[in-house]
């Protein structure tokens, strides 16, 4: 049961590229969710999505575009990459539970990003 | 939006029980109470959450006030695998669905 797959596990990138973070779930969740973690530092939340073709901001999201074309799949992409991205950054997704809270959220093993 | 607070860092012995607090005071009525933690360089896994009621689960306990100001986890025989950072989290503002973490609560178990 693979659960939640980011892909790739390590990139490095100069100022001003462009890539795309991908992730792919196989729980057939509705929710899922972008987060990015400075050193030491928590999690803050990027992007989410409740569905396909539904994606709303987090805390952060500014220098970041997402897309959710289907249920399993919700990549993250960097348009002009800046020092200030240098992060790791975690996918996750769930389930949606009773009377619309959240159940528990799937990590996947995050990205580890540095812009030079 | 709804604030958690949590010490920076707590220390255990091997073995021994460990009580992690989060405080809570602006929850609102509806919001449920969710912990997780990040063991090192790995990404968050759940551990447990609740409404109102206490509630066990194999990994932990989780004790929630009278008043739902706040709440604690209960690992009950902490093993140095449980070092790790334990996060207490509420929902993101009503009507949205996404868990806003903060800094957590750094662990050290020693043996």
């Amino acid at each position: 049961n693979a659960g939640v797959t980011q892909t790739p596990k390590f990139r490095i990138l100069k100022i001003g590229q462009s890539m795309t973070l991908q992730c792919t779930q196989d729980m057939n969740h509705n929710y899922m969710y972008w987060y990015r973690q400075d050193p030491g530092m928590g999690l803050k939340l990027i992007y989410y999505s409740v569905g396909a073709g539904i994606t709303d901001k987090g805390e952060v999201p500014n220098g970041y575009n997402v897309s959710r074309s289907t249920t399993e799949d919700f990549p993250l992409r960097l348009e002009l990459a800046a020092p200030s991205q240098t992060s790791v950054y975690f996918c996750a997704s769930s389930q949606k539970g009773r009377g619309g809270t959240n159940e528990k959220l799937f990590f996947g093993s995050g990205t580890q990003l540095s812009v030079l | 939006d709804a604030k958690t607070t949590q010490p920076n860092s707590m220390e255990s012995n091997e073995e021994e029980p460990v009580h992690l607090p989060c405080n809570h005071s602006t929850i609102s009525g509806t919001d449920y109470i969710h912990w997780y933690r990040q063991l090192p360089s790995q990404g968050p896994e759940y551990v447990i959450h609740g409404l109102t009621s206490n509630v066990n689960n194999r990994m932990a306990s989780l004790a929630i006030a009278e008043d739902r100001k706040s709440s604690t986890l209960i690992l009950h025989r902490a093993t140095l695998r449980d070092a790790a950072v334990y996060y207490c989290i509420l929902r993101d503002r009503a009507g949205r669905r996404a868990l806003t973490f903060g800094s957590g609560t750094r662990l050290q178990v020693q043996p």
